[in-house]
């Protein structure tokens, strides 16, 4: 069974950092490209990043780019996203996403964590 | 970046009626385009990928069509557990996948 576990959110003031984690199982983690989304208070989803499964390649919403880095640690199974220069437009509930095979689609979801950006 | 919008916004329903949610691209997508189900506090779920396939344990009362620009997601007769905010994804441009606005689902 495909389990995504995040955790590392919490309240952070603005200019703040934060790293995000997200522990993966039941899959060949290194074989698989992952994602962030988040989703803001009351709104939509909007993805923030993704990774290919050697973590060689990465994107990024405009929005955090420059700001936000993604990686991944294949040997721990774990998904990163170091988040800096923090901004109330960040805060959101943050889900790491594994994609399917041809990383199309995030199939599967974590249950996401919380980021409050707020002086 | 390709921009995806949904109609209705929201709706309401009673139990067992036939629904009907919209999703257009701005401009061609194929049939890259996926949906998913929503229930306040909880993860997205996938509900169908490239318009029309059903990931095993989906009910068969959901259905997608679709392909180009514009795309439908049915359930041919709602069910108590189907009050969800529902969004459409399109996957042509990825990794840089987009959310349309999704579609509220509440009980008349």
């Amino acid at each position: 069974e495909v389990q995504l576990l995040e955790s590392g959110g919490g309240l952070v003031q603005p200019g703040g950092s934060l790293r995000l984690s997200c522990a993966a199982s039941g899959f060949i983690f290194s074989n698989t490209a992952m994602s962030w989304v988040r989703q803001a208070p009351g709104k939509g989803l909007e993805w923030v990043s993704a990774i290919s499964g050697s973590g060689g390649s990465t994107d990024y919403a405009d929005s955090v780019k420059g700001r936000f880095t993604i990686s991944r640690d294949n040997s721990k199974n774990t998904l990163y996203m170091q988040m800096n220069s923090l901004r109330a437009e960040d805060t959101a509930v943050y889900y790491c996403a594994k994609l399917d095979s041809s990383g199309y689609y995030p199939e599967h979801w974590g249950q996401g964590t919380l980021v409050t950006v707020s002086s | 970046d390709i921009q995806m919008t949904q109609s209705p916004s929201s709706l309401s329903a009673s139990v067992g009626d036939r629904v009907t949610i919209t999703c257009r691209a701005s401009q061609s997508i194929s049939k890259y385009l996926n949906w998913y189900q929503q229930k306040p506090g909880k993860a997205p779920k996938l509900l169908i990928y490239v318009a029309s396939s059903l990931p095993s344990g989906v009910p068969s009362r959901f259905s997608g069509s679709g392909s180009g620009t514009d795309f439908t997601l049915t359930i041919s007769s709602l069910q108590p557990e189907d009050f969800a905010t529902y969004y459409c994804q399109q996957s042509n441009s990825i990794p840089r996948i987009t959310f349309g606005p999704g579609t509220k689902v509440d009980i008349k």
